[in-house]
């Protein structure tokens, strides 16, 4: 089976740093990635993992841990419009198969 | 480029009656998925097209639910009959074989009264 888990929600202040991060037990793995998705939205593209490491993308990181099944995302200097929902989700098959996707961890920026 | 469209973006019905939702995918990205995303979740695979072949259908009500994707570009969601347990947002997304990349539409939100 495919189990993905992440925090529910999460706070932060605006300007500072927040990590979020995410597990998963799946049968297999091809990557993981993360979305962001703003309430009402379609979820938008933020990072792909698939070696382990830190992938660094403007104030945006992600970091993946393939032997202990572990990644997180990293935002720094946050913004208020950074408030969302942000979606841990693992590629598992082979081919252009469908994403398994966590349930989502709702980050609320405060002045 | 012009991303996922998708229509609806609403619809609201009652229970037992049917239900289409449409969908364009990214010009060139062979690859469609649809996803049902309930509130407070993570999107969920219903199903999944290499150009107009289903590939994964396995998390489909096939009692209720049916898809298709006949010339390998737009494609049709279907419920019939509706019940309320249905009201979700449901997703579009598309992906080239260039990219691991998903691109999502903006769904559609449907209501089943």
């Amino acid at each position: 089976g495919q189990n993905i888990d992440q925090p529910t929600e999460m706070t932060a202040t605006e300007g500072a740093i927040v990590q979020i991060n995410c597990t998963y037990q799946t049968s297999g793995f091809n990557g993981l990635f993360w979305y962001q998705q703003h309430a009402g939205e379609a979820p938008t593209f933020l990072s792909y993992n698939v070696l382990d490491g830190l992938e660094e993308k403007g104030r945006f990181s992600s970091f993946l841990s393939r032997s202990k099944g572990y990644s997180y995302l990293l935002l720094k200097e946050l913004q208020m419009k950074d408030s969302a929902s942000y979606l841990c989700a693992v590629w598992a098959g082979g081919g252009a198969d469908g994403l398994t996707f966590g349930k989502g961890t709702h980050l609320i920026i405060q002045p | 480029e012009a991303g996922v469209v998708q229509s609806p973006r609403y619809k609201i019905i009652e229970k037992k009656q049917p239900v289409a939702f449409w969908c364009n995918p990214i010009s060139g990205h062979n690859t469609l998925y649809w996803y049902l995303q309930n509130l407070g979740q993570g999107p969920e695979l219903l199903i999944r097209y290499e150009n107009e072949e289903a590939v994964d259908d396995s998390q489909l009500p096939k009692d209720r639910f049916s898809a298709e994707r006949l010339k390998g570009v737009d494609s049709t969601l279907k419920i019939q009959p509706a019940e309320l347990g249905d009201s979700a947002v449901y997703l579009c997304a598309s992906s080239s074989l260039a990219s691991n990349e998903q691109f999502f539409g903006p769904g559609t939100r449907l209501t089943v009264l």
